[in-house]
């Protein structure tokens, strides 16, 4: 079966860094989204990986491993806005996306 | 702002109420989707939509039903539902709905729907 693993729940304090986690088993690939979801809004798309290597937009960076399976959502100077779900989905080889649950994002002051 | 519009925003219906779920989207896209949101679960796909057509239906129960009039318009409409289909609904569209190449998915805010 296909599966996408990511951490339920993480929390963070205002100001650091803080990486999320996905590691992927899908028959395929082409590629990777991390997607944000504020608490009763709309997902909005952060990033899309299909080569392997850091992909940097912002105080938001996205890496790739193929050969890991693996991906990871870096999120730097931390502000109480980035309070969130962090959505992880792959596409498989027909393009299909397959969805993590998400990994909920709470930042402290 | 997202280009695509849900509504309502949140719906309570008895088991034996029939209530619809509307989506428009102001994009330009070809492709709309409906996803089911619960809680700590993956996103569910449900129904895809591509120019009107409908493309896929993911062994969802014929008590959802849904209708694409036309590339901006998409329905969900509801009838004897159970309690286990309490959830957000999330409607979305893309550009051509290949999913090639990256093609990024525009969600509206969903539906809450409650099922008494």
């Amino acid at each position: 079966g296909q599966n996408i693993d990511q951490p339920t729940e993480m929390t963070a304090t205002e100001g650091a860094i803080v990486q999320i986690n996905c590691t992927y088993q899908t028959s395929g690939f082409n590629g990777l989204f991390w997607y944000q979801q504020h608490a009763g809004e709309a997902p909005t798309f952060l990033s899309y990986n299909v080569l392997d290597g850091l992909e940097e937009k912002g105080r938001f960076s996205s890496f790739l491993s193929r050969s890991k399976g693996y991906s990871y959502l870096l999120l730097k100077e931390l502000q109480m806005k980035d309070s969130a779900s962090y959505l992880c989905a792959v596409l498989d080889s027909n393009y299909q996306l397959i969805w993590g649950a998400g990994t909920k994002l709470i930042i402290k002051p | 702002e997202t280009g695509v519009t849900q509504t309502p925003r949140h719906l309570v219906m008895g088991m034996t109420n029939k209530k619809s779920l509307k989506c428009e989207q102001h994009l330009g896209h070809n492709a709309m989707y409906w996803y089911k949101q619960s809680a700590k679960k993956p996103l569910e796909l449900m129904f895809v939509y591509n120019f009107k057509e409908q493309t896929e239906n993911n062994s969802v129960p014929s008590r959802f039903s849904p209708e694409c009039p036309n590339s901006s318009h998409l329905f969900l409409h509801l009838h004897t539902l159970q309690p286990e289909d309490s959830a957000l609904y999330l409607c979305a569209s893309s550009q051509s709905g290949q999913g090639a190449g990256g093609e990024k998915l525009f969600f509206g805010s969903g539906t809450q729907l409650s099922v008494l």
